[in-house]
């Protein structure tokens, strides 16, 4: 069974300081990865989608790597503002097995840019 | 733009009573899901459908229903709402390279 951690839950940061969210992963037979940000009271916002044959994508500040062979994904956040204060989650899709669903979720971080 | 949108956003109801929650997404994509928000668990999965009149069971679907007769629309159906289902609703949808969209999300109060 697919386990997805988040270490570590939470984080706090001053402002402008580059910053590594971490993302574990026990199966490696994965389709995707998928980071989101999650704003109180909001939805989650899809920011990075990796395929498992790619080793990293890239959108703005925002930087995602997968290690499909040691389980790990990071997500690295540069110079990071107060307006980045959210709850990161990552999400493992895992290669179907009988049609059934096998998206896992981890319980995120939630980070804190401090001004 | 193309967008996912659920309805209502907040809902206050007895137990006992039936609710439904509407979900609609313009992007054409045959994959939608239902999940639940809570402090401590996550998001659990309750349902979600591949296509038109394909429904299938997530972890915690006892107590819900889901219906597709369209690629558009998902309604989540509580059927005699219990206490135990306060929680914040999402609904989902995922395009052809496996890229999952969130609704706003609907939060429903159980008294």
């Amino acid at each position: 069974k697919q386990e997805v951690t988040q270490i570590p839950a939470a984080l706090s940061v001053p402002e402008g300081e580059n910053l590594v969210l971490n993302c574990s992963f026990t199966d490696s037979a994965i389709y995707n990865l998928q980071w989101f940000r999650q704003d109180p009271g909001k939805g989650l916002t899809s920011l990075l989608l990796i395929q498992s044959s790619q080793r990293e994508q890239t959108s703005g500040r925002l930087n995602a790597s997968l290690d499909k062979s040691s389980g790990r994904s990071t997500l690295y956040i540069a110079a990071s503002q107060p307006g980045d204060s959210a709850t990161y989650l990552c999400a493992v899709l895992n290669e179907a097995q009988g049609g059934s669903e096998k998206l896992v979720f981890g319980k995120g971080t939630k980070l804190t840019v401090n001004p | 733009d193309a967008e996912i949108t659920q309805s209502p956003r907040h809902k206050i109801t007895e137990t006992g009573r039936q609710v439904t929650l509407a979900c609609h997404q313009t992007w054409n994509h045959n994959n939608m899901f239902w999940y639940r928000q809570d402090l401590g668990h996550g998001l659990r999965l309750i349902h979600y459908s591949y296509g038109v009149q394909d429904t299938n069971k997530g972890e915690v679907s006892d107590g819900y229903s889901v219906s597709r007769s369209n690629t558009e629309d998902l309604p989540l159906t509580l059927e005699s709402a219990a206490s135990s289902q306060t929680s914040v609703y999402f609904c989902a949808s995922r395009d052809r390279t496996g890229e999952l969209f969130f609704g706003e999300g609907s939060r429903l109060t159980v008294l």
